[in-house]
């Protein structure tokens, strides 16, 4: 079985804090995903990547920073985290199989991160 | 520009009906399409994928979904709802860019 596991599942901070969201799985997928997720907009890419030291922007980066420096672990980075950064964040992992084909991805169990 | 559209951001249905989730889709290419299903304070788990082997696939728990390419559709089905499919259902996109596309979710109520 594919695991995908977040290092927290409920996290508090303060305004203005760097806060770190780890992500590891175990299968030896090249891609990478962070989503948030808020009630009404499902889930929006905030970055991705697709190799080790290799990243894109999804559509909400900003605010956002990541870092993957080994293939099975992906970091989420809020430099300076805001309250309109509470949100559930939800890691996922797939396979590449090459241009024009696709695979299902893996989601971790998500973290509910709260901003006060 | 790739996108997908749930319609209906909450459904709910008795027990025993049938379960109808609509999906819409836009794609410059082929898709791939999957839909995703969330419990309660849980990550998602896929419930079927279409990779273009078949139009009409089958997925876990009894549902199914049918591509439609001239409606661009992918709508998820289930001729009788259980209890236990109470939860967010999500319909997502493959781009060739390997980013997953997500739509903004449907949740589903079961009525005893």
């Amino acid at each position: 079985d594919v695991k995908v596991t977040q290092s927290s599942r409920y996290l508090v901070k303060r305004t203005g804090e760097k806060v770190f969201l780890e992500c590891v799985q175990d299968m030896d997928h090249e891609n990478m995903f962070w989503y948030r997720q808020d009630p009404g907009l499902g889930l929006r890419l905030i970055y991705f990547s697709y190799d080790v030291k290799m990243k894109e922007k999804g559509d909400i980066p900003e605010g956002y920073s990541v870092s993957r420096e080994k293939k099975e672990r992906f970091s989420l980075i809020l430099e300076s985290a805001s309250t309109n950064q509470t949100s559930m964040y939800l890691c996922a992992s797939s396979l590449w199989l090459g241009q024009g084909a696709s695979t299902e991805a893996f989601f971790g169990q998500g973290t509910r991160l709260t901003v006060v | 520009a790739q996108s997908v559209t749930q319609l209906g951001s909450h459904v709910s249905v008795s027990e025993g009906a049938l379960v109808l989730l609509r999906c819409n889709y836009s794609s410059s290419v082929p898709p791939y399409l999957f839909w995703y299903v969330q419990y309660p304070n849980q990550g998602l788990q896929l419930l079927l994928k279409y990779t273009s082997a078949a139009t009409l696939v089958k997925g876990i728990n009894g549902f199914e979904a049918e591509f439609k390419k001239s409606e661009t559709s992918f709508h998820l089905t289930k001729p009788s709802a259980h209890m236990s499919d109470a939860a967010e259902y999500f319909c997502a996109l493959d781009s060739s860019a390997s980013k997953i596309i997500f739509g903004s979710g449907t949740r589903l109520s079961i009525r005893p």
